[in-house]
């Protein structure tokens, strides 16, 4: 299984609305990420989780707050977005590794989130 | 710092024709690794290969294949007699090795290619 599934696969939620988008694998990765892409653009760091543990925070505002329950799954909650957060976010995956080997980051398809 | 330029914003390319796409990267560190990825319009990014910085040997694979030149900091990606479902935006990234190799991809701005049947 080298699938990172993410659910929903599309989402519309109003500006007072409260949501989760979630993210799931099962190759024993123990780093997992989430990212942020607008339309026609690169995809953007949000958040790194390692071991569970959150690693890094590229300033995300506070109405996005990542967990991590267990290795295998991630939740970014969402809460008083603005319609600028409207954006595919995406889910990815790796081997958590020392010593200086970067693996490759698996993706999932992305839930494009669209904040009226 | 990091910083990846991917020059061609959108290419178009009837379909058999070979299409290269252009990677610059800058980086500081003499350890780093670079990628290329593929995202369909279905969303997905798709790997397609990892290159580190002390392997320059070109890599084929089927109708890919990846030119790397570290003396003029490029890592670029070919492909041969295109196909239309190569339609897709193509993401070069890079990754140094701060923090012992978790430290997350820095991607270009990508190249929106259509093949044309």
């Amino acid at each position: 299984d080298t699938e990172v599934t993410q659910t929903p696969k599309h989402l519309v939620m109003g500006m007072t609305n409260k949501k989760s988008l979630k993210c799931e694998q099962h190759m024993g990765h123990r780093a997992m990420y989430w990212y942020k892409q607008k339309a026609k653009k690169p995809p953007e760091l949000m958040f790194v989780y390692s071991y569970e543990k959150l690693s890094i925070n590229e300033s995300v505002p506070s109405r996005f707050s990542p967990e991590c329950p267990n290795s295998s799954l991630l939740n970014l909650h969402l809460h008083a977005l603005q319609p600028e957060d409207s954006a595919l976010y995406l889910c990815a995956s790796s081997q958590k590794r020392t010593g200086g080997r970067i693996e490759k980051l698996f993706f999932g398809s992305g839930t494009q989130l669209s904040v009226l | 710092a990091q910083k990846v330029t991917q020059a061609q914003t959108e290419i178009s390319v009837v379909e058999k024709e070979d299409v290269t796409l252009d990677c610059v990267y800058e980086t500081r560190d003499t350890t780093y690794y670079l990628f290329w990825y593929k995202q369909p319009p279905s969303g997905e990014l798709v790997f397609l290969i990892r290159r580190n910085s002390f392997d320059e040997q070109n890599e084929i694979s089927g109708r890919y294949s990846w030119n790397f030149q570290k003396s003029t900091s490029s890592f670029n990606f070919t492909i041969t007699a295109s196909q239309v479902v190569d339609s897709a935006v193509y993401f070069c990234a890079l990754s140094d090795d701060r923090n012992s190799g978790n430290t997350p991809l820095v991607f270009g701005k990508g190249t929106r290619l259509s093949v044309i049947a």
